[in-house]
């Protein structure tokens, strides 16, 4: 079973500052997909990265696939309380189903 | 866009009884479907690949006899929990692919079970 580490587990930070959020693992990703959820929502898709290298923005979050693929970050920049929620990344290995990071919990301060 | 919806949204049980929960493709077919398991400020756990018109696949831990999947048309999976206990109180969560392209995963809003 591969295992995806997220870190930090949580992060707490005040409106306007940035912050990056990393996804690693010990195997090769087919791909990534990056989601964020609500409290008593399910998730919702922000990005699927494919490419080693790969760099992907969407308005103020920008995520990086790395060159090795093993590995993918997420970053926000001037985090609005709106960004709060729970980021999770999710790793396709092969043709084998999706396997979801231990998750990190983000809470912007007004 | 592709929309899965799940019913119920939340549901408290007695001890012992039995819940169903659906999900739904709204809008596009999905011959496979996958059940989540979330604990409080936890990650998503895969319980089981729902396949139309064959059995589920479950994870490793998962009971199958506890955990009933039933994926009888390309647009309804079920997953009923069988004599729930209070330790099976979590947030259980669908998914589909089909709807988004190929292994794009939309999800449905989940179903928050609580067993008094």
């Amino acid at each position: 079973t591969q295992l995806l580490e997220q870190s930090p587990q949580f992060l707490s930070i005040q409106e306007g500052e940035n912050l990056t959020v990393y996804c690693n693992s010990s195997s090769v990703f087919s791909s990534l997909q990056w989601y964020r959820q609500e409290p008593g929502e399910g998730p919702v898709l922000l990005v699927t990265v494919v490419t080693g290298g790969e760099v992907k923005k969407l308005k103020r979050l920008t995520f990086q696939f790395g060159d090795a693929r093993k590995d993918s970050s997420l970053h926000i920049t001037a985090a609005q309380p709106g960004d709060t929620g729970l980021y999770l990344c999710a790793g396709l290995f092969g043709n084998e189903k999706l396997t979801f990071g231990t998750g990190t919990r983000l809470t912007i301060i007004p | 866009g592709a929309v899965v919806s799940q019913h119920p949204s939340w549901v408290i049980c007695k001890s012992g009884t039995s819940v169903k929960i659906e999900c739904r493709s709204l809008d596009f077919q999905a011959t496979t479907m996958f059940w989540y398991r979330q604990f409080p400020k936890q990650s998503l756990m895969l319980m089981a690949t729902s396949n139309e018109g064959s059995k589920a696949t479950y994870e490793q831990g998962v009971e199958k006899d506890k955990f009933l999947i039933n994926h009888a048309s390309l647009t309804l999976s079920t997953l009923t929990v069988t004599s729930a206990h209070p330790e099976d109180s979590s947030f259980y969560i669908c998914s589909a692919t089909g709807g988004n392209g190929a292994n794009v995963l939309t999800f449905g809003a989940g179903s928050r079970l609580t067993v008094l």
